[in-house]
Protein backbone atom coordinates (compact mmCIF):
# COMPACT_ATOMS: atom_id res chain seq x y z
CA UNK A 1 0.00 0.00 0.00
CA UNK A 2 1.30 3.38 0.00
CA UNK A 3 3.36 4.53 2.71
CA UNK A 4 5.30 7.91 4.33
CA UNK A 5 7.98 6.73 5.82
CA UNK A 6 11.28 7.56 7.69
CA UNK A 7 14.55 6.00 7.64
CA UNK A 8 15.93 6.62 11.24
CA UNK A 9 14.00 6.64 14.19
CA UNK A 10 16.41 8.69 15.95
CA UNK A 11 18.81 10.89 15.51
CA UNK A 12 21.20 12.86 17.87
CA UNK A 13 23.37 15.75 17.00
CA UNK A 14 25.74 18.19 18.62
CA UNK A 15 24.41 21.57 19.40
CA UNK A 16 25.90 23.96 16.19
CA UNK A 17 26.03 20.86 13.48
CA UNK A 18 23.61 20.54 11.01
CA UNK A 19 21.01 17.93 10.94
CA UNK A 20 19.45 16.04 8.08
CA UNK A 21 16.34 14.25 8.63
CA UNK A 22 15.04 11.55 5.62
CA UNK A 23 11.73 10.65 4.68
CA UNK A 24 10.61 8.10 1.62
CA UNK A 25 7.53 8.28 0.07
CA UNK A 26 5.88 5.69 -2.22
CA UNK A 27 3.23 7.57 -3.61
CA UNK A 28 3.71 8.92 -7.37
CA UNK A 29 0.83 11.34 -7.45
CA UNK A 30 1.92 13.18 -4.35
CA UNK A 31 2.70 16.74 -5.77
CA UNK A 32 2.57 18.37 -1.94
CA UNK A 33 4.72 17.55 0.59
CA UNK A 34 5.15 18.81 4.46
CA UNK A 35 7.25 18.80 7.40
CA UNK A 36 6.26 19.04 10.60
CA UNK A 37 8.14 19.32 14.23
CA UNK A 38 6.41 17.54 17.57
CA UNK A 39 7.49 18.48 20.65
CA UNK A 40 6.90 16.33 23.97
CA UNK A 41 3.29 17.44 24.86
CA UNK A 42 2.43 19.72 21.95
CA UNK A 43 0.61 18.74 18.81
CA UNK A 44 2.38 18.85 15.59
CA UNK A 45 3.37 22.47 13.86
CA UNK A 46 4.38 22.85 10.45
CA UNK A 47 7.63 24.07 9.50
CA UNK A 48 8.27 23.57 6.14
CA UNK A 49 6.70 22.47 2.61
CA UNK A 50 7.67 21.72 -0.65
CA UNK A 51 5.53 21.17 -4.18
CA UNK A 52 6.43 18.58 -6.26
CA UNK A 53 7.65 20.92 -9.05
CA UNK A 54 10.24 21.92 -6.84
CA UNK A 55 13.29 20.14 -5.65
CA UNK A 56 14.50 22.79 -3.17
CA UNK A 57 13.30 24.89 -0.63
CA UNK A 58 14.40 27.28 2.00
CA UNK A 59 13.10 28.91 4.93
CA UNK A 60 14.69 29.80 8.08
CA UNK A 61 17.49 27.37 9.12
CA UNK A 62 15.40 24.69 7.37
CA UNK A 63 15.68 23.65 3.92
CA UNK A 64 14.17 20.40 2.13
CA UNK A 65 14.53 18.66 -0.71
CA UNK A 66 12.74 16.94 -2.98
CA UNK A 67 14.00 13.81 -5.15
CA UNK A 68 10.83 12.82 -7.07
CA UNK A 69 12.64 10.40 -9.25
CA UNK A 70 13.90 7.92 -5.50
CA UNK A 71 10.44 9.40 -4.03
CA UNK A 72 12.66 10.92 -1.42
CA UNK A 73 12.87 14.10 0.53
CA UNK A 74 15.06 15.63 3.54
CA UNK A 75 14.59 18.40 5.83
CA UNK A 76 18.16 20.11 6.84
CA UNK A 77 18.60 22.06 10.13
CA UNK A 78 21.47 24.17 9.96
CA UNK A 79 23.24 24.96 13.17
CA UNK A 80 20.66 22.75 15.46
CA UNK A 81 20.02 24.51 18.80
CA UNK A 82 18.45 22.77 21.79
CA UNK A 83 14.98 24.36 20.94
CA UNK A 84 15.23 22.14 17.78
CA UNK A 85 14.83 18.73 20.02
CA UNK A 86 11.78 17.22 18.73
CA UNK A 87 9.91 14.39 16.63
CA UNK A 88 9.86 15.49 12.82
CA UNK A 89 7.85 14.12 10.84
CA UNK A 90 6.86 14.43 7.00
CA UNK A 91 3.81 13.77 5.24
CA UNK A 92 2.02 13.87 1.63
CA UNK A 93 -1.30 15.67 0.98
CA UNK A 94 -3.22 12.91 -0.96
CA UNK A 95 -3.85 10.48 1.87
CA UNK A 96 -2.76 12.43 4.73
CA UNK A 97 -0.02 9.79 5.67
CA UNK A 98 2.34 10.78 7.87
CA UNK A 99 5.99 9.00 8.63
CA UNK A 100 6.63 7.67 12.00
CA UNK A 101 8.64 9.95 12.93
CA UNK A 102 12.65 11.28 14.00
CA UNK A 103 13.12 11.92 17.31
CA UNK A 104 15.74 14.89 17.22
CA UNK A 105 18.22 15.00 20.26
CA UNK A 106 20.95 18.38 20.40
CA UNK A 107 23.13 17.82 23.13
CA UNK A 108 24.37 21.04 24.24
CA UNK B 1 -0.78 28.59 19.47
CA UNK B 2 -2.38 27.21 16.74
CA UNK B 3 -6.35 28.36 17.02
CA UNK B 4 -7.40 25.21 17.15
CA UNK B 5 -8.61 23.93 20.65
CA UNK B 6 -9.58 20.62 22.14
CA UNK B 7 -11.24 19.12 25.18
CA UNK B 8 -10.62 17.98 27.38
CA UNK B 9 -7.25 17.86 27.50
CA UNK B 10 -6.78 14.41 29.47
CA UNK B 11 -9.72 11.63 30.11
CA UNK B 12 -9.21 8.81 32.01
CA UNK B 13 -11.90 6.08 31.83
CA UNK B 14 -12.78 2.06 32.01
CA UNK B 15 -13.04 -0.67 29.72
CA UNK B 16 -16.12 -0.72 28.26
CA UNK B 17 -16.73 3.02 27.90
CA UNK B 18 -17.93 5.51 26.06
CA UNK B 19 -16.35 8.95 25.35
CA UNK B 20 -16.91 12.28 23.07
CA UNK B 21 -13.54 14.18 22.53
CA UNK B 22 -14.32 18.06 20.74
CA UNK B 23 -12.48 20.02 18.61
CA UNK B 24 -12.61 23.38 17.23
CA UNK B 25 -11.26 24.53 14.39
CA UNK B 26 -9.77 27.96 13.79
CA UNK B 27 -11.85 30.27 12.61
CA UNK B 28 -13.25 30.11 8.93
CA UNK B 29 -11.62 26.87 8.60
CA UNK B 30 -13.71 24.67 6.83
CA UNK B 31 -11.72 21.03 6.87
CA UNK B 32 -11.70 19.05 10.49
CA UNK B 33 -9.38 16.01 10.53
CA UNK B 34 -8.76 13.30 13.74
CA UNK B 35 -5.63 11.69 14.43
CA UNK B 36 -4.80 8.87 16.57
CA UNK B 37 -1.25 8.94 18.13
CA UNK B 38 -0.01 5.69 20.18
CA UNK B 39 2.73 5.89 21.92
CA UNK B 40 6.12 5.95 20.38
CA UNK B 41 3.92 5.60 16.84
CA UNK B 42 3.62 7.95 13.92
CA UNK B 43 -0.01 9.42 13.69
CA UNK B 44 -2.70 7.61 12.42
CA UNK B 45 -5.46 9.32 9.99
CA UNK B 46 -8.57 8.77 11.07
CA UNK B 47 -11.24 10.62 9.34
CA UNK B 48 -11.77 14.11 7.63
CA UNK B 49 -14.86 16.88 7.52
CA UNK B 50 -15.66 19.11 5.01
CA UNK B 51 -17.96 22.03 6.12
CA UNK B 52 -20.12 19.26 7.88
CA UNK B 53 -19.55 16.45 5.69
CA UNK B 54 -17.49 13.63 5.63
CA UNK B 55 -14.90 13.35 2.93
CA UNK B 56 -12.21 10.96 3.70
CA UNK B 57 -11.97 7.74 6.16
CA UNK B 58 -8.40 6.53 7.05
CA UNK B 59 -7.72 3.80 9.79
CA UNK B 60 -10.64 4.40 12.06
CA UNK B 61 -13.01 1.54 13.97
CA UNK B 62 -16.33 0.76 13.53
CA UNK B 63 -16.37 1.70 17.23
CA UNK B 64 -15.46 5.29 16.61
CA UNK B 65 -17.39 8.03 14.73
CA UNK B 66 -17.45 11.64 14.47
CA UNK B 67 -19.24 14.03 13.12
CA UNK B 68 -18.65 18.08 12.34
CA UNK B 69 -21.73 20.41 13.03
CA UNK B 70 -22.78 23.47 11.35
CA UNK B 71 -20.56 25.45 13.80
CA UNK B 72 -17.77 23.61 12.44
CA UNK B 73 -17.03 22.39 15.38
CA UNK B 74 -16.11 18.37 15.69
CA UNK B 75 -16.59 15.72 17.91
CA UNK B 76 -14.69 12.19 17.77
CA UNK B 77 -17.02 9.78 20.06
CA UNK B 78 -15.24 6.36 20.85
CA UNK B 79 -17.48 3.34 22.39
CA UNK B 80 -16.84 0.07 23.69
CA UNK B 81 -13.81 1.45 24.77
CA UNK B 82 -10.28 -1.00 25.03
CA UNK B 83 -6.87 -0.99 26.71
CA UNK B 84 -5.59 -0.23 23.43
CA UNK B 85 -7.60 2.83 22.89
CA UNK B 86 -5.31 4.89 25.31
CA UNK B 87 -3.73 7.42 23.15
CA UNK B 88 -3.33 10.87 21.86
CA UNK B 89 -5.93 11.89 19.75
CA UNK B 90 -5.20 14.82 17.60
CA UNK B 91 -8.07 17.16 15.77
CA UNK B 92 -6.35 19.30 13.19
CA UNK B 93 -8.21 21.82 10.71
CA UNK B 94 -7.06 23.24 7.51
CA UNK B 95 -8.97 26.10 5.22
CA UNK B 96 -9.17 23.50 2.26
CA UNK B 97 -10.28 20.01 1.29
CA UNK B 98 -7.46 17.60 1.47
CA UNK B 99 -5.40 16.43 -1.62
CA UNK B 100 -5.31 19.83 -2.71
CA UNK B 101 -1.99 21.91 -2.73
CA UNK B 102 -1.27 24.07 0.62
CA UNK B 103 -3.45 21.80 2.84
CA UNK B 104 -0.96 22.81 5.67
CA UNK B 105 -2.97 21.19 8.85
CA UNK B 106 -2.81 23.25 11.98
CA UNK B 107 -3.21 20.79 15.04
CA UNK B 108 -4.79 21.55 18.23
CA UNK B 109 -2.64 20.55 21.81
CA UNK B 110 -4.41 16.81 21.57
CA UNK B 111 -6.63 14.72 24.20
CA UNK B 112 -4.34 12.34 26.19
CA UNK B 113 -6.99 9.51 26.77
CA UNK B 114 -5.68 6.60 29.17
CA UNK B 115 -8.61 3.69 29.31
CA UNK B 116 -8.12 1.37 32.62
Amino acid sequence: GENVGLHLPTLSVQEGDNSIINCAYSNSASDYFIWYKQESGKGPQFIIDIRSNMDKRQGQRVTVLLNKTVKHLSLQIAATQPGDSAVYFCAENRNMRFGAGTRLTVKP
Amino acid sequence: DSGVTQTPKHLITATGQRVTLRCSPRSGDLSVYWYQQSLDQGLQFLIQYYNGEERAKGNILERFSAQQFPDLHSELNLSSLELGDSALYFCASSPRLAGGLYNEQFFGPGTRLTVL
